[in-house]
């Protein structure tokens, strides 16, 4: 059981160029997120998947694009990079049981624009 | 709209020291409320949760305990550890469970 898995770690792109970020999770959960962290402002919640077939968008989704292409995958795509899209960037995945919600999270993708 | 704020850091505490770190909210509806921490190179682990007023969280020696009065869900640790050492988020899963909104994270260190 791996839980959530992110590739890559690290990527160095120039501006203007485009990339995927692929993520996916062995939990069979329903529900899949795209957060990017930047210093001084937590995380923010770029878009996300509430089940297979279905995407919304968070607070920050302009600039990103995503795929949720299977129950397990949910995938994050730039398509022309910025350097302002410069970040960490966590896939997460929710177990929905009882009461309340937990968010499970990928070790991240580190992202720099140049 | 729904929001956390959280205590500014950085916090250097020595070892068995006591830890509090303050977050206040605001959401409409019913909230759950969690504390994440992350360790350098990692992403966010679920360190304690709580999901109605009053409810207490805790784990490893920490705890949290949801104030619907007061708007808050203070993280606090009797003593310490070196092994503590890492960034704490606040957060709340509005009512919908579908979104999750994080305060700004507050990075402790704890020196020998």
């Amino acid at each position: 059981n791996a839980g959530v898995t992110q590739t890559p770690k690290f990527q160095v792109l120039k501006t203007g160029q485009s990339m995927t970020l692929q993520c996916a999770q062995d939990m069979n959960h329903n529900s899949m997120y795209w957060y990017r962290q930047d210093p001084g402002m937590g995380l923010r919640l770029i878009y996300y998947s509430a089940s297979e077939g279905t995407t919304d968008k968070g607070e920050v989704p302009n600039g990103y694009n995503v795929s949720r292409l299977n129950k397990r995958e949910f995938s994050l795509r730039l398509e022309s990079a910025a350097p302002s899209q410069t970040s960490v960037y966590f896939c997460a995945s929710i177990s929905r049981g009882g009461s309340t919600d937990t968010q499970y999270f990928g070790p991240g993708t580190r992202l720099t624009v140049l | 709209g729904n929001s956390v704020t959280q205590m500014e850091g950085p916090v250097t505490l020595s070892e068995e020291a006591f830890l509090t770190i303050n977050c206040t909210y605001t959401a409409t509806g019913y909230p759950s409320l969690f504390w994440y921490v992350q360790y350098p190179g990692e992403g966010l682990q679920l360190l304690l949760k709580a999901t109605k007023a009053d409810d207490k969280g805790s784990n490893k020696g920490f705890e949290a305990t949801y104030r619907k009065e007061t708007t808050s869900f203070h993280l606090e640790k009797g003593s310490v550890q070196v092994s503590d050492s890492a960034v704490y988020f606040c957060a709340l899963s509005d009512g919908s469970g579908n979104q999750f909104y994080f305060g700004t994270g507050t990075s402790l260190t704890v020196i020998p």
